[in-house]
């Protein structure tokens, strides 16, 4: 099946810095998503791309689908405590047997230091 | 207030035990599923319902059934449960299967 891999694992910074993390996959998608998950949480959604060079901005968050649609990556400027969670990209294809369904990355696993 | 809602938040069980989780949205969404999630693995889709009276399998369905006979209710039952389904549990819901996908707090469930 399809599969994503995510990185980094986990990463522990200092409020105030810029964090990037990125997603590969083996196979082309038509929508990347992140999410962010916070503990005790369901999954939220923060950006939402639908087009292959996309790049979206939400907030402090910056959010690309890579141009092969194999790939993205999220940015998070001026880190603050807040933004401490588990971050999770997500692949969606576009219908046939794999219609609505996500699939999901390992997860980013995001500390931040005041 | 929009949501997803699931039940029990936490249980522990024996093996073999029937369990039957409950998922409830009020959005009026027609696509539902139901998600794993398992440290280093993310989230795995279990089974998922395009509308009422249709469900089909997910990536991970062996040991799961799942019911849609109204479009609010999407009911997660395991019949015979085994400790590696000892897992954290997400029921979500969207518009479509191509729209926002809403999640429920979570379930953690542990077998024994």
């Amino acid at each position: 099946g399809q599969q994503l891999n995510q990185s980094p694992q986990s990463m522990f910074i200092q409020e105030g810095e810029d964090v990037s993390m990125n997603c590969t996959s083996s196979s082309i998608f038509n929508t990347w998503l992140w999410y962010k998950q916070d503990p005790g949480e369901g999954p939220v959604l923060l950006i939402a791309l639908y087009k292959a060079g996309e790049l979206t901005s939400n907030g402090r968050l910056t959010a690309q689908f890579g141009i092969t649609r194999k790939d993205s990556f999220l940015n998070i400027s001026a880190s603050i405590p807040s933004d401490v969670g588990i971050y999770f990209c997500a692949g969606q294809s576009a219908g046939g047997t794999s219609y609505g369904k996500l699939t999901f990355g390992q997860g980013t696993i995001l500390t931040v230091h005041p | 207030e929009a949501q997803v809602t699931q039940n029990p938040r936490y249980l522990i069980t024996v093996t073999g035990k029937k369990l039957t989780v409950t998922c409830s949205q009020n959005m009026n969404h027609e696509y539902m599923s139901w998600y794993r999630q398992d440290p280093g693995l993310g989230l795995r889709q279990i089974y998922y319902s395009m509308n009422v009276e249709v469900t089909d399998k997910g990536d991970v369905p062996e040991g799961y059934k799942v019911s849609r006979k109204e479009k609010r209710n999407f009911p997660l039952i395991l019949e015979s449960p085994s400790p590696n389904q000892t897992s954290l549990y997400f029921c979500a819901s969207s518009f479509t299967g191509f729209t926002e996908a809403f999640f429920g707090q979570g379930t953690r469930l542990t077998v024994v």
